[in-house]
């Protein structure tokens, strides 16, 4: 069975910091590999997608991800953190099987002024 | 812009009360999901439909139900609420085609006392 570790519980940047979050990830196949986001009381909206070709992948508000097949990992990065990033992040990997996601437990984010 | 939105933000309920979480979304996509998340575990999938009248279990069914007699509509039953139920769920639908982006509602909730 797929599964995804977010080994980072709680990270705390400070404001114009870069953010690196942490993603591995363990699929039998090609993963379909996915960041969400989440802001306090919100629902979870979608930052990036990798599916194949380019490792590195370009999401919304400045965020990339670079997928790493050798490490398994596809972690998630910013080079200057805005105080209004701070939320919850998850890594998601896609179960082509049954077209449902699983999910790592999240980073919490926080931003230092 | 693709919309789902869910009949409740936020369900107070009493132990052993039958209870709805309505999911719709706007997007005529086939796929449909419930998720339900706690902090320190992510989202973990409940229940899941491909098209109308068709359900399949995800990771923890115990003590849920679903319906989808419309494709744009997908329900959530807790037949018979308990305090371990109480949680945040939330609703996804996606096309069909492996791959497509999951679209997520705001979530419920919900508290049962």
């Amino acid at each position: 069975a797929q599964s995804v570790t977010q080994p980072d519980i709680h990270i705390t940047v400070s404001e114009g910091a870069s953010l690196e979050l942490r993603c591995n990830y363990s699929y039998g196949a090609t993963p379909y590999l996915f960041w969400y986001v989440q802001s306090p009381g919100q629902g979870l909206q979608l930052l990036l997608k990798y599916f194949s070709g380019d490792t590195l992948v370009q999401g919304i508000k400045g965020f990339e991800a670079e997928f790493k097949r050798s490490q398994s990992s596809f972690n998630l990065r910013k080079p200057s953190v805005h105080w209004s990033d701070a939320a919850e992040y998850f890594c998601a990997v896609l179960d082509t099987g049954r077209r449902a996601l699983t999910f790592g437990s999240g980073t919490r984010l926080q931003v230092q002024p | 812009d693709v919309k789902v939105t869910q009949s409740s933000r936020y369900l107070v309920k009493r132990t052993g009360e039958k209870v709805f979480l309505e999911c719709v979304q706007d997007m005529d996509h086939e796929n449909m999901f419930w998720y339900r998340q706690d902090p320190g575990l992510g989202l973990r999938l409940i229940y899941f439909s491909y098209d109308v009248k068709m359900k399949e279990k995800g990771d923890i069914p115990e003590g849920y139900s679903v319906s989808r007699e419309k494709k744009e509509r997908f329900s959530l039953i807790l037949e018979s609420a308990s305090t371990n139920q109480t949680s945040m769920y939330l609703c996804a639908s996606s096309f069909v085609s492996g791959g497509e982006t999951q679209y997520f509602g705001p979530g419920t909730r919900l508290l049962v006392l």
